[in-house]
């Protein structure tokens, strides 16, 4: 049971070059969801879904896009990055309805855009 | 919507002694739930606590315990005879109840000094 896993841990761009951040669950849980963590600001929400093939914006979606295919992957695209985007990046699941409330984070993914 | 403050951006304690962070809160809804992680030099976000607000009982986690005051919408941690390894940043979270987003506090840098 690997939890949430993302790849890669670590990336750097060029401005305006595109990447996809990867992220995937094996717990099957419904709700997945990117955060960005940036110094003296915590996180916050990228992007979300609820379910495959379900998503929505979350407080600082611009500059990012995300789809839901299957329930295990939730990848997060930055299309033309910008060195605003320069951050570290969580990944996290969950599975609403149950008793346990908590959400499961990946390990990050730490980007530099030059 | 709702904010979360961590109102001290760094502290230091002495191995062994307790040490109290500080969280305020804005909603004004009465269903939700709150929550400490812990973010320790790995990147790693690990939950620490979480407090149901409906319950009036304060949660405990054997070292970790929250003073949950719903009126004041004041939600601290106490670390009890801290270790090294709680070194780390803490953060503050909140989510309503039925929604799985989850709004994080500014963090707390936490050092623990041998």
């Amino acid at each position: 049971n690997a939890g949430v896993t993302q790849t890669p841990k670590f990336q750097v761009l060029k401005t305006g070059q595109s990447m996809t951040l990867q992220c995937a669950q094996d717990m099957n849980h419904e709700y997945m969801s990117w955060y960005r963590q940036d110094p003296g600001m915590g996180l916050r929400l990228i992007h979300y879904s609820v379910g495959a093939g379900i998503t929505d914006q979350g407080e600082v979606p611009n500059g990012y896009n995300v789809s839901r295919s299957t329930t295990e992957d939730f990848p997060l695209r930055l299309l033309s990055a910008a060195p605003s985007q320069t951050s570290v990046y969580f990944c996290a699941s969950s599975s609403p309805g149950t008793a346990n409330y908590e959400q499961y984070f990946g390990p990050g993914t730490r980007l530099t855009v030059t | 919507a709702q904010t979360v403050t961590q109102s001290q951006p760094e502290m230091s304690v002495q191995e062994a002694e307790t040490v109290t962070l500080s969280c305020t809160y804005d909603t004004s809804e009465s269903n939700y739930y709150l929550f400490w992680y812990k973010q320790p030099p790995s990147r790693q976000m690990i939950l620490v606590i979480r407090q149901e607000a409906y319950k009036q009982q304060n949660a405990t986690e054997n070292r970790f315990s929250v003073n949950f005051q719903k009126a004041a919408k004041s939600f601290s941690l106490k670390i009890s005879d801290s270790q090294l390894g709680d070194t780390a940043m803490y953060f503050c979270a909140f989510r309503f109840f039925g929604n799985e987003k989850l709004t994080f506090g500014t963090g707390t840098r936490l050092t623990i000094i041998p």
